[in-house]
Formats: C-alpha cells, structure tokens, sequence
C-alpha cells in the first residue's frame, strides 16, 4: 500500500531564514504530487504540483519554490521566510481514477512557525 | 471558473444522530467528480467519500452517504448515526481532470455527547 511522509512535522523558524519542507511516497512510481498550504481555519490552497522529476508548476506566485529531484520525493523551499508564510503545509499524491481523473491522498502536514 | 461553496461554516449534532453538510459547485464541465475529506484534529486530511458524475447513484460508505443532485450542481454528504470521532472540518472538493482539486472554505463539525 501507498503512504506518504512529511518532515519536519513542526517547524519555527525566524523570519529571513531558509525553509525545507520534504515530501516522500512509498508504494507507488511516478506519482503525481502537491503542495497546499493552509491558513488557520481555512481551506487549502494549492501552491504547486509536479507530474515528474524536474517537472514543476507553480500556481501562485510567492515566495517560496519547489523542487522533485527524484520520483518520490517533493521538497518546498524557501530563500528568506516571511511572517505570511506560516501556516500549515500539506504534500498530497494523486492515484489515477479514469479518463484522466484524480484523486489525492495527503501527508500528515507540517506546521510552520514564522517568528 | 470553477467554484466550491459550503455554506455553513459549523454545524453540531448529538451523537447517534444524523447530519448533513452541504456544498454546491459551478462548472460547465460534464465529466468530473466530488470528494469529500475530512480533517481531524491532526490535521491530516483523509478521504472520505467520492462521486463521479456521470454516475447517478450516490455513493455510500459505510455511515457516509452523499446527495448529488447534478442539475442543481449540489453534493450534500450526511453522516449517520455520529460518533465522537466524526467530529472535525470536512471539505467538499471538485476535480475536473488537469490535475487540480478545488476545495471548498469547510464546515467544522461537533459531535456532542
């Protein structure tokens, strides 16, 4: 069966600092995977998501960039962290329904401090 | 553009009882499905149940079950006999393929003994 890890699980980090946030999935190739981010108390936003190694697409512009430098592994970084990005960060993977239909599964999240 | 809207943004039931979340969605999409998850505590986001939309008999998982009703572009889920462990956010959610999932805002639920 699939699964999905995320560390750290929290993380408080002084604004300006450097982020990264991993992602890994076990049990399947070349899945789809995501980045949300949430805000206290709201829903989930999608930062970027990746549908192969080196393949990347950001769908908000901010401050804070993604990488997969191997099948199963996604990683969420930042040069300089601002106040606005804390908040809590999912990664997802996608299993193929049909006629190009996904669904997602989530990691347990990492919630981060800026300070 | 596509939109996901749940409008109750709490709701509380007692526990053994039923209730129903609603969420209605705007596409013009003919082929896609609806999820909802549900969030604990934790915070982990865990799927609960799945529509697809050409299907026009709802979907039903164990004490979840769904009301699609397409034409009104409504996706109501409602949870039977409620224990204390259903109590958390639940998001209804849209994908219409492109690798995109559209989250609603969430509806936190209570669960009172």
């Amino acid at each position: 069966s699939q699964t999905i890890h995320q560390w750290p699980a929290t993380l408080v980090q002084p604004v300006g600092s450097p982020l990264s946030l991993e992602c890994t999935v076990e049990g399947t190739s070349n899945p789809n995977l995501y980045w949300y981010r949430q805000a206290a108390g709201r829903g989930l936003q999608l930062l970027f998501y990746s549908v192969g190694i080196g393949q990347i697409s950001s769908e908000v512009p901010q401050n804070l960039s993604a990488s997969r430098p191997q099948d199963r592994q996604f990683i969420l970084s930042s040069k300089k962290l601002l106040l606005s990005d804390s908040g809590f960060y999912l990664c997802a993977w996608s299993a193929l329904l049909d006629r190009g239909h996904y669904e997602q599964y989530f990691g347990p999240g990492t919630r981060l401090t800026v300070t | 553009a596509q939109t996901v809207t749940q409008s109750q943004p709490e709701m509380s039931v007692q526990e053994a009882e039923t209730v129903t979340l609603s969420c209605t969605y705007d596409t013009s999409e003919s082929d896609y499905y609806l999820f909802w998850y549900k969030q604990p505590p934790s915070r982990q986001m865990i799927l609960v149940i799945r529509q697809e939309a050409y299907k026009q008999q709802n979907a039903t998982e164990n004490r979840f079950s769904v009301n699609f009703q397409k034409a009104a572009k409504s996706f109501s889920l409602k949870i039977s006999d409620s224990q204390l462990g259903d109590a958390a956010m639940y998001f209804c959610a849209y994908e219409w393929g492109y690798n995109k999932l559209i989250f609603g805002a969430g509806t936190r639920l209570a669960v009172h003994p």
